[in-house]
């Protein structure tokens, strides 16, 4: 029964590196997002999807990209890190008739 | 950009007491949703209501969509220490289209002390 699975659950980037957090997902949802959490604070949502090759900007959408060639997976993209990125980053999907599931999560720190 | 109003921020409350937090907002939701945040955990889903003036209860939890679609609130009755967490509010706007996407409040921090 695993739900909405995000790897990896930690990780530490140097500014300017690059890297993909994945999402996957089990439950045939067609709705997929990313949100980013910082200390304290709410969830923001960054991009979402209603479907396989369908994506669109959230609230916070700079510096991130997104794809979403199957219904199963939704990864994040970070080009160029920046230390305003770090932070901890959930993945969640829903349907019409069932509302959004959430991963456990990527904590990630920029230096 | 916009969030919802949750209040309080943080509650220190004995065991076996009850507890009861808010959210409003200026724009009409068509859904309230509310989750749990363990530490190091993703939200997790407790109570979804659907329409206003709904009652939803969830065990010792209750949860109640306002009327005015601007609000909502959540009860936790005779408190255990695993409820400690933050409960976050979401609201559904109706024109979200069929996206589903959701705002989210601040967070409710709960300790509950034994």
């Amino acid at each position: 029964n695993a739900g909405v699975t995000q790897t990896p659950k930690f990780r530490i980037l140097k500014i300017g590196q690059s890297m993909t957090l994945q999402c996957t997902q089990d439950m045939n949802h067609n709705y997929m997002y990313w949100y980013r959490q910082d200390p304290g604070m709410g969830l923001k949502l960054i991009y979402y999807s209603v479907g396989a090759g369908i994506t669109d900007k959230g609230e916070v959408p700079n510096g991130y990209n997104v794809s979403r060639s199957t219904t199963e997976d939704f990864p994040l993209r970070l080009e160029l890190a920046a230390p305003s990125q770090t932070s901890v980053y959930f993945c969640a999907s829903s349907s019409s008739v069932q509302p959004q599931h959430f991963g456990d999560g990527t904590r990630l720190s920029i230096l | 950009g916009q969030q919802l109003n949750q209040s309080p921020q943080s509650m220190f409350i004995q065991e076996g007491e009850d507890v009861s937090m808010n959210c409003t907002s200026s724009s009409i939701f068509n859904t309230w949703l509310w989750y749990k945040q363990d530490p190091g955990e993703g939200p997790v889903l407790l109570i979804a209501l659907y329409k206003a003036g709904e009652l939803t209860s969830n065990g010792r939890l209750t949860a109640q969509f306002g009327i005015t679609r601007k609000d909502s609130f959540l009860n936790i009755s005779a408190s255990i220490p695993s409820d400690v967490g933050i409960y976050f509010c979401a609201g559904q706007l109706p024109w979200g289209g069929a996206t589903n996407k959701l705002i989210f409040g601040t967070g409710t921090l709960l300790a509950v002390q034994p």
